[in-house]
């Protein structure tokens, strides 16, 4: 399988601390994407970080990659209830015409008020 | 705009019967697909379709069939549900190209007795 990794599967904060959650994956990419679910939701698209970037910033969400690691974290700032949601990474291979993803299998964070 | 849309929202079936998950999508989207979610898997490919006429096999495609009825609609058909099946699917489509975003559809939740 060429899922990736995301690391804690769970994690409980208070509301105002920040959120860290890495991501581990096997193949090279082209681009490693964020998203979060909400609880019987879709999953909506968070940040894109491509494979020759190190860092972005996009509100209070931080992401960083390190290609050499295989790895990605995401960084929620100054959290809120409202970030209650499961966060997936995502890699993304183009190969022939197409784009395949592959979707780490997930943190479930809780933002305590 | 509505995005992705799936039907049904909900459904049970007996093993052995047949069904069709439709997906549609009104963003001129190139590439489609589907995934389905079980807890604590993440989600996994089941099958794309990079364009229209074209479609191919995921991770997990055995016992699911697809079919891209046009640039618009991608199905997904049980030929004969098995309990395995239970779970819930998403269609999501994008864009092609080397930097692109995922947008999914709200899901199916699929019960197979």
């Amino acid at each position: 399988s060429q899922q990736g990794e995301e690391d804690p599967q769970a994690l409980s904060i208070q509301e105002g601390e920040n959120a860290t959650m890495n991501c581990s994956y096997k193949t090279s990419i082209n681009n490693l994407q964020w998203y979060r679910q909400n609880s019987g939701r879709g999953l909506v698209h968070l940040i894109l970080i491509r494979s020759n970037e190190r860092e972005k910033h996009s509100g209070r969400l931080r992401v960083t990659l390190d290609t050499s690691k295989k790895s990605s974290s995401l960084l929620i700032t100054a959290s809120r209830a409202a970030d209650t949601a499961s966060y997936f990474c995502a890699t993304d291979a183009y190969q022939d015409g197409g784009n395949q993803f592959y979707f780490g299998t997930g943190t479930s964070l809780t933002v305590i008020p | 705009n509505a995005g992705v849309t799936q039907t049904p929202k909900f459904q049970v079936l007996k093993t052995g019967q047949s069904m069709t998950l439709q997906c549609a999508q009104d963003m001129n989207h190139n590439s489609m697909y589907w995934y389905r979610q079980d807890p604590g898997m993440g989600l996994r490919l089941i099958y794309y379709s990079a364009s229209e006429g074209t479609t191919d096999k995921g991770e997990v495609p055995n016992g699911y069939n697809v079919s891209r009825l046009n640039k618009r609609e991608f199905s997904l058909r049980l030929e004969s549900a098995a309990p395995s099946q239970t779970s819930v699917y998403f269609c999501a489509s994008t864009q092609s190209g080397l930097v692109n975003e995922q947008f999914f559809g709200p899901g199916t939740r699929l019960t197979v007795l």
